[in-house]
């Protein structure tokens, strides 16, 4: 079956700009996840979703918003871009969740902020 | 907020060599993943160790959960060249929150 898809692979953008990446998990998987991997700080946790409702929050400003679908498509969107947005956006997928649950990684989407 | 330390941050070896990277923390967690990035693409997983003491061994991979399910290991026997990537541990907290909290990594480089 297909993996977790994310699209756009490659985004560069200016300051100030908005940008919205978009993640459809595995057919039957609910949970969608997104992380922000740089390579100062590593893999950080952004937010959640489980059937359209936000599970979980990260510690990221306001900017950083997400929403799921009712087909469990899932995109999060940054406002205002600033420098330091420049990271590797990854999203899994997971059946339900949780702990011991199996997260399923996309490519990721590198973006770059100029 | 629960840390993940993973030493050492980078490992370059040859192939053929042994290898032990490390993953501890100063929180209980209730289960831990080991994950491995390779460039351009997202982590996947390699093992899910739940029980203290747990250890699980996938080929020439063997990961060891501790007794007081804190830290945990991975032992690489005989490293070869396609060993090379980003290895990621994760764990989720004993009673709290269901996020993964990812370690930082270790950077295995092994040389033909």
């Amino acid at each position: 079956k297909a993996g977790v898809t994310q699209t756009p692979r490659y985004l560069i953008k200016t300051r100030g700009q908005q940008v919205t990446l978009s993640c459809s998990p595995i057919s039957g998987h609910r949970s969608v996840s997104w992380y922000q991997q740089t390579p100062g700080q590593g893999l950080q946790f952004l937010f959640e979703y489980f059937s359209e409702t936000q599970r979980n929050k990260g510690n990221f400003p306001g900017r950083f918003s997400g929403r799921q679908f009712s087909n469990s498509r899932s995109e999060m969107n940054v406002s205002t871009l600033e420098l330091g947005d420049s990271a590797l956006y990854l999203c899994a997928s997971s059946l339900v969740g949780g702990p011991n649950t199996e997260a399923f990684f996309g490519q990721g989407t590198r973006l770059t902020v100029v | 907020t629960q840390l993940l330390e993973q030493s050492p941050q980078f490992l370059s070896i040859q192939e053929g060599e042994n290898l032990t990277v490390y993953c501890n923390s100063s929180s209980v967690f209730s289960s831990l993943q080991w994950y491995r990035q390779e460039p351009g693409e997202g982590p996947v997983l390699l093992v899910t160790v739940v029980t203290g003491g747990e250890v699980k061994k996938l080929k020439r991979l063997t990961f060891q959960f501790g007794d007081a399910r804190k830290d945990s290991s991975l032992h690489i026997t005989a490293a070869q060249p396609g060993d090379t990537g980003l290895y990621l541990c994760a764990a989720t907290s004993q009673g709290g929150s269901e996020k993964l909290v990812f370690g930082k990594g270790t950077k295995l480089t092994v040389n033909p």
